[in-house]
């Protein structure tokens, strides 16, 4: 089993929808989660951490499943400036594992 | 904010030459790591680093090498460039344990080889 594995997408949108990400990992250990973003062609950014009592940002809300292995992130009333690669990212044995990220796009 | 800049944004190189990617962080990290990434795959690390003159290898390293002289430089080497090697370059710091902070990247690289 992958480390941390991601529905690679295209998750194909309307604007206004909601839409959800899920990430599953394979280190019952891990304890560190973390959503990036990254535009085409560009660096990933950090979104969010992901607490175990899960967290909000505005219209992101990320969660954390321990018993399942896998962490979420809801996206509510997509904007057309949320189409981008989402991607999971997990505490491991060595540095932070990422997943290979989810495509979304939001469409007019 | 912290500030990640990476020397080059885009480099074009000949088959077998010494390729040096420069990266240089703001903010006092002890942590300082190189990625690549190619379509498909994902985010692969190379080397990382937790200290002036530390590192260790990540998950491809071969036909790589580093050097962390300073804190605040950490430089990727390509001993002997190859087509293979052709790819978008990334590097990224954090601070605090190695495995528990977010990482923050610089701008990228990328690097042709020809």
């Amino acid at each position: 089993r992958k480390e941390v594995e991601q529905d690679p997408g295209p998750f194909n949108v309307p604007e206004g929808a909601t839409v959800a990400f899920n990430c599953t990992y394979s280190n019952s250990a891990s304890q560190s989660f973390f959503w990036y973003r990254q535009d085409c062609r560009k660096e990933p950014k950090l979104l969010m951490s992901v607490y175990s009592s899960g967290n909000e940002d505005g219209r992101f809300t990320a969660q954390l499943n321990r018993a399942s292995q896998y962490i979420s992130l809801l996206i509510r009333d997509s904007k057309l400036s949320d189409s981008a690669t989402y991607l999971c990212v997990v505490s491991g044995n060595t540095p932070l594992v990422f997943g290979k990220g989810t495509r979304l796009s939001v469409i007019a | 904010d912290v500030k990640v800049t990476q020397s080059s944004r885009y480099l074009v190189k000949r088959t077998g030459e010494k390729v040096f990617l420069e990266c240089v962080q703001d903010m006092d990290h002890e942590n300082m790591f190189w990625y690549r990434q190619d379509p498909g795959l994902g985010l692969r690390l190379i080397y990382f680093s937790y200290d002036v003159k530390m590192k260790e290898k990540g998950d491809i390293p071969e036909g790589y090498s580093v050097s962390r002289e300073k804190k605040e430089r950490f430089s990727l080497i390509l001993e002997s460039a190859s087509t293979n090697q052709t790819s978008m370059y990334l590097c990224a710091s954090s601070f605090e344990g190695i495995d528990n902070s977010p990482l923050h990247f610089g701008n990228g690289t990328r690097l042709t080889v020809t």
